[in-house]
């Protein structure tokens, strides 16, 4: 098995500029967490599906995160615009289903906002 | 608001030593907690997850703890490696179908 796979691993870009990160989870996986990893607040999650509908998107920060999860393959989160404060680690994990308790992990996208 | 706090911060020890991470959590009635493993640019790996109604579990050179009435887990590394050399992560769980709760982590460096 691929694990968790996340696209870019790496994304540098100017502050106003949409960002789009990308996640594949593991086949037959029925749930999704998307979670932003900074050096002041730790891991912290951003919003999570299940059966590709979201299910808790109370860690969103604002208006400018966006996430669709159109099918059960394929995840996107998105900043529109970006600003330099959102600069992290985007991770993606991915769970058998809403319950298990194991969520297995991408490698993570380091994202810089100049 | 439901909090999980991990001291140190960082901890270095040579090659050998046992030692003890802690993790703190402000509300005991957990569903279960875990600890994760979290290599430089890299993703997470979990390690050993122990249910509310347990109280250790243990893999290897890995024991954990869980006292949910005081509100702790410690992990127990045994004869540390330099291998064993990574960022420690506890999370816990409130509920079935609920987020992972992740404190900062603990930096550990083991010299050879």
């Amino acid at each position: 098995d691929a694990g968790v796979i996340q696209s870019p691993r790496h994304e540098v870009t100017e502050m106003g500029q949409e960002v789009t990160l990308r996640c594949k989870p593991i086949s037959g996986h029925n749930s999704l967490f998307w979670y932003r990893q900074t050096m002041m607040r730790g891991l912290e999650l951003l919003i999570y599906f299940n059966n590709n509908v979201p299910i808790d998107d109370s860690g969103m920060p604002e208006d400018r995160f966006s996430a669709k999860m159109p099918n059960a393959s394929f995840s996107t989160l998105k900043i529109q615009p970006s600003e330099p404060r959102d600069s992290a680690v985007y991770f993606c994990a991915s769970s058998p289903t809403a319950t298990t308790d194991t969520q297995y992990f991408g490698p993570g996208t380091r994202l810089t906002v100049l | 608001k439901q909090e999980v706090t991990q001291i140190p911060a960082a901890l270095s020890v040579p090659e050998g030593e046992n030692l003890v991470l802690n993790c703190s959590f402000t509300d005991s009635a957990i569903y279960n907690l875990q600890w994760f493993r979290q290599d430089p640019g890299k993703g997470l790996t979990s390690l050993l997850l122990i249910q509310s109604s347990q109280r250790e579990q243990t893999s290897g050179r890995l024991n954990a703890s869980l006292d949910k009435s005081s509100g702790r887990s410690t992990l127990y590394i045994a004869a540390s490696q330099p291998g064993d050399s990574a960022t420690y992560l506890c999370a816990v769980k409130y509920q079935a179908g609920t987020a992972l709760i992740f404190g900062k982590g603990t930096t550990l460096s083991v010299s050879s």
